[in-house]
């Protein structure tokens, strides 16, 4: 069983299109996060709920919204993709808020043609 | 200044020596520290992670925190080929969830 799971795996799309990735996970987390990975594999928080509150908001493009519908999802909605939003995209979650570790899903690899 | 820095490396270990990954951090209020491996395409994985001062050891890795020098190693004694990959150290703070990372070691085990 998947632990924390995202959808697709792969996207290919145009410059301008709206597009979404998906993500659950079936640990029973409190918290859970967006991460993007560049090309210099530099991996780097870009939204983190706790309970499907927003609590950590970093500079990123108000293209991105983060939507979660339940604390078991944390779905991202990306508007008008731009060649530089080309990445891996991975969710996590973890326990709480405090100290304990994320786990990762297998990430999405976002490439804008 | 970046908030946790790491070497990019590569660094190239002969098989069966021990590699050495070491990560310095900014901020003094970190109190949480983690390892991650990451293979190539694929996701991050917790290896370890470390609260307190010292040594902490789980089977060939061994952690190593020193709050007062801001400094966290990860030793991976017995080194195999498939040790090879980019290490991720990251930090937290107890009271925010933000895990930040630092831009990852490559680490490549030569047989």
């Amino acid at each position: 069983d998947t632990a924390v799971s995202q959808t697709p795996k792969y996207l290919v799309t145009q410059m301008g299109n709206d597009k979404s990735i998906k993500c659950e996970q079936n640990l029973g987390h409190d918290t859970m996060y967006w991460y993007k990975q560049d090309s210099k594999k530099f991996l780097k928080i870009m939204f983190s709920y706790n309970n499907k509150e927003l609590i950590i908001n970093e500079t990123v493009p108000n293209r991105f919204s983060p939507k979660s519908p339940d604390k078991a999802h944390l779905n991202l909605h990306i508007n008008s993709l731009e060649l530089g939003d080309s990445a891996v995209y991975f969710c996590a979650s973890s326990q709480d808020t405090w100290n304990t570790e994320a786990f990762f899903g297998q990430g999405t690899r976002l490439t804008v043609v | 200044q970046k908030e946790v820095e790491q070497n990019s490396g590569p660094l190239s270990v002969p098989e069966g020596a021990i590699a050495s990954l070491n990560c310095t951090y900014s901020d003094r209020g970190s109190q949480s520290f983690f390892w991650y491996r990451q293979y190539s395409g694929k996701s991050p994985e917790l290896i370890m992670f470390i609260y307190s001062n010292g040594d902490k050891e789980d089977g060939r890795f061994t952690a190593q925190l020193n709050k007062a020098s801001q400094y966290v190693s990860l030793l991976i004694r017995d080194s195999q080929p498939s040790d090879s990959a980019t290490y991720l150290c990251a930090s937290r703070r107890s009271s925010a969830s933000k895990i930040i990372f630092g831009s990852g070691t490559r680490l490549s085990i030569r047989p």
